[in-house]
């Protein structure tokens, strides 16, 4: 079985500001990583991925992650956020087990960025 | 760009009713998925689909039923709904197990 937890329900940062959302996970096996943003009212829009590699990944609007296999983790950091990264950030892991791509998302951390 | 439409955004259905979600996607993937989204709950897995006609229950199946007659559509359905179904509803689908999965807009359902 593999699980994501996002200890951060909720994450206020003024605007320019740097942010840390973070996300761990557990699984058994190899896990592809990825990270999603769902502004209000929309679906699911992705952000990045770790496949393999490089653990160090960049994905679109300046957003980075670092995939650390000894701590299970995939923080995603930006150094300088704006208004319109107000938005919810999901975390998910998809292990690499014979049921093929099933994700398994994390609660969610809701990051609101203020004047 | 892949894009995936879900029939409905918004969708108001009385208890016992029964409730059909289509999702229709163009990009010739082989997987689908179903979920549903509750706040503080993320996002759970209900049904998804590797082909034609083959189904498979992911983590919260009870109550709910999908069909997959053609690879582009795989539809929803809720029996008899009930008011604990009152959810958000998003359809993904991606290509393969490496590549990332892409979401249509979410049919926000209310179930009275």
């Amino acid at each position: 079985a593999q699980s994501v937890t996002q200890l951060d329900s909720q994450v206020p940062v003024f605007e320019e500001a740097p942010v840390e959302l973070r996300c761990n996970y557990s699984s058994s096996v190899s896990v592809y990583l990825f990270w999603y943003v769902q502004y209000p009212n929309q679906g699911l829009q992705l952000l990045l991925k770790y496949l393999s590699g490089s653990t160090l990944v960049k994905g679109i609007n300046g957003f980075e992650a670092e995939f650390n296999k000894s701590q299970t983790s995939f923080h995603l950091r930006k150094p300088s956020v704006h208004i319109s990264d107000t938005a919810e950030y999901f975390c998910a892991v998809n292990g690499l087990t014979g049921g093929g791509n099933k994700l398994t998302f994390g609660t969610g951390t809701q990051l609101k960025v203020e004047l | 760009d892949v894009k995936v439409t879900q029939s409905s955004r918004y969708l108001v259905k009385r208890t016992g009713e029964k409730v059909f979600l289509e999702c229709v996607q163009d990009m010739d993937h082989e997987n689908m998925f179903w979920y549903r989204q509750d706040p503080g709950l993320g996002l759970r897995l209900i049904y998804f689909s590797y082909d034609v006609k083959m189904k498979e229950k992911g983590d919260i199946p009870e109550g709910y039923s999908v069909s997959r007659e053609k690879k582009e559509r795989f539809s929803l359905i809720l029996e008899s709904a009930s008011t604990n179904q009152t959810s958000m509803y998003l359809c993904a689908s991606s290509l393969t197990g490496d590549q990332p999965q892409h979401f249509g807009d979410g049919t926000r359902l209310s179930i009275l």
